[in-house]
C-alpha cells in the first residue's frame, strides 16, 4: 500500500522568504502527483498536477518537482506572502484513487 | 475549470439520526466519484469509490451499512451517514475525475459533520 509522508509537519517563515515543502512516497508506480492547498475548515484547492512522465510543473510562484525513482516531490514557493498561509497536501495518484500525506501547515508572518 | 459542488458545507445532527451529503459535478459527467474522510490533524482517507449505476466499493474498515453511497446519475453521488454517533464527527469530502483517462482530481468544498 502506498504511504505518503510530508515533512515538515509545520513551517513558519517571514514574508518574502522562499520555501520548500517535501513529499515522499513508498511506491514509485504512480500515475501522477497532485499538490493541494487546504484552508481551515475548507475543501481542497488543486495547485499543481504532475504526470508520472513529467519532472516539474510551474504555476506563478509555485514550482513542483517529481523524482519518481526516489519517491520524492517538492513544492517550491517563491517570495512567500501571508495569503499563502494554509495546509499543503500532496497526493499520489494511482489512476483510480489518491493517497494523501498528512500535510504541511504553513504560516507566513507579515 | 471543472467544479465539484458539495452540500451542505456544515451540518450538526443528533446522535442516532441520519445525514445525507450530496456531491455534484457541475459541468462534467463523473462516472466515478470518491468519498474521503479527514479527522483533525490527520490526512484524508479514502472511504469508498462510487460508481454510477452500480454498488460502491468500500475501503477496508469502512462500514457499508453505516455509510450508504448512492450514485444514481452521472452528476450526483450521495453519502448518507446512518444512525450517526459522535465518533462519526469528521470532515467528509468528495472528488471526481473529469473522465476516463483523465486522472486530475477535483474536490468538493467538504462537509463538516458534527454529531451531538
Amino acid at each position: 500500500k502506498q504511504e505518503v509522508t510530508q515533512i515538515p509537519a509545520a513551517l513558519s517563515v517571514p514574508e518574502g522568504e522562499n520555501l520548500v515543502l517535501n513529499c515522499s512516497f513508498t511506491d514509485s508506480a504512480i500515475y501522477n502527483l497532485q499538490w493541494f492547498r487546504q484552508d481551515p475548515g475548507k475543501g481542497l484547492t488543486s495547485l499543481l498536477l504532475i504526470q508520472s512522465s513529467q519532472r516539474e510543473q510551474t504555476s506563478g510562484r509555485l514550482n513542483a518537482s517529481l523524482d519518481k525513482s526516489s519517491g520524492r516531490s517538492t513544492l517550491y514557493i517563491a517570495a512567500s506572502q501571508p495569503g499563502d498561509s494554509a495546509t499543503y497536501l500532496c497526493a499520489v495518484g494511482t489512476g483510480n484513487q489518491f493517497y494523501f500525506g498528512t500535510g504541511t501547515s504553513l504560516t507566513v508572518i507579515p | 475549470g471543472a467544479v465539484v459542488s458539495q452540500h451542505p458545507s456544515r451540518v450538526i445532527c443528533k446522535s442516532g439520526t441520519s445525514v445525507k451529503i450530496e456531491c455534484r459535478s457541475l459541468d462534467f459527467q463523473a462516472t466515478t466519484m470518491f468519498w474521503y474522510r479527514q479527522f483533525p490533524k490527520q490526512s484524508l482517507m479514502l472511504m469508498a469509490t462510487s460508481n454510477e449505476g452500480s454498488k460502491a466499493t468500500y475501503e477496508q474498515g469502512v462500514e457499508k451499512d453505516k455509510f450508504l453511497i448512492n450514485h444514481a446519475s452521472l452528476t450526483l453521488s450521495t453519502l448518507t451517514v446512518t444512525s450517526a454517533h459522535p465518533e462519526d464527527s469528521s470532515f467528509y469530502i468528495c472528488s471526481a475525475f473529469l473522465g476516463p483517462g483523465n486522472t486530475e482530481a477535483f474536490f468538493g468544498q467538504g462537509t463538516r459533520l458534527t454529531v451531538v
